[in-house]
């Protein structure tokens, strides 16, 4: 089943700070963000784990919620390269060889 | 090479034709994945490919699509008798070791049936 994401699109102002939330309404072992620029092929950004810690890449954190399972994306401070449509995938199986993707947050910042 | 490799880029193939699209994973990556991405969604799990072992073939839609792989690196998605709702960018990744570990995409095959 898709996970849900929110918000589908924002804008952010250079230097504003964004969360994105993954949902799923089954139990997760892990959580794979990858952000894609238009045109381009997606980019790995980080895992969550089941269990594991609160994961940071530069400014991007992310957190894993197992109660709710429900993953959050934190980007701080944003960049312009930041824009991009950012896709949460989730692993039911726990063994993470087929991810079931949202349908992805639109992120744009701006000057 | 560097990175994951796919071709063709474009494919434009008229309905009921048959298409191969193929991807070069990075070398040594034992891990390679399909998936589809149709505009404005999200990525669809095709099939997945690890090592020797039988490959995941759960995402495949119909038994109209197939792929292999062949010597553990080059693989080929085959669709037969393409329909109009085939079109998609079809995205092949690899991961240096099985599930859980960083994917790494191609730029992937923009398939229109028409």
């Amino acid at each position: 089943q898709q996970p849900v994401q929110s918000p589908q699109a924002v804008i952010l102002r250079e230097g504003e700070d964004a969360v994105i939330n993954c949902s799923s309404s089954k139990a997760l072992y892990s959580v794979h963000w990858y952000r894609q620029k238009h045109g381009e092929a997606p980019v790995f950004l980080m895992i969550l784990l089941k269990g594991g810690e609160q994961k940071g890449h530069d400014k991007i954190s992310a957190s894993f919620n197992e109660k709710k399972q429900q993953s959050s994306l934190y980007l701080t401070a944003s960049q312009l390269s930041y824009s991009g449509t950012y896709f949460c995938g989730t692993d039911y199986t726990g063994t993470a060889s087929k991810l079931t993707f949202g349908t992805g947050t639109r992120l744009q910042v701006t000057l | 090479g560097a990175g994951v490799s796919q071709s063709p880029s474009n494919k434009v193939t008229e309905k009921g034709k048959d298409v191969e699209l193929r991807c070069d994973p990075i070398s040594g990556h034992t891990a390679l994945y399909w998936y589809r991405q149709s505009l404005g969604q999200g990525l669809e799990f095709l099939i997945y490919f690890q090592g020797n072992s039988a490959p995941d073939k759960s995402g495949l839609p119909s038994d109209r699509f197939s792929a292999e792989r062949t010597g553990g690196s080059v693989s080929t998605l085959t669709i037969q008798r393409t329909q109009q709702e085939d079109s998609a960018v079809y995205l092949c990744a690899s991961s240096l070791v099985g599930g859980g570990t960083e994917a790494f995409f191609g730029q992937g095959t923009r398939l229109t049936v028409v």
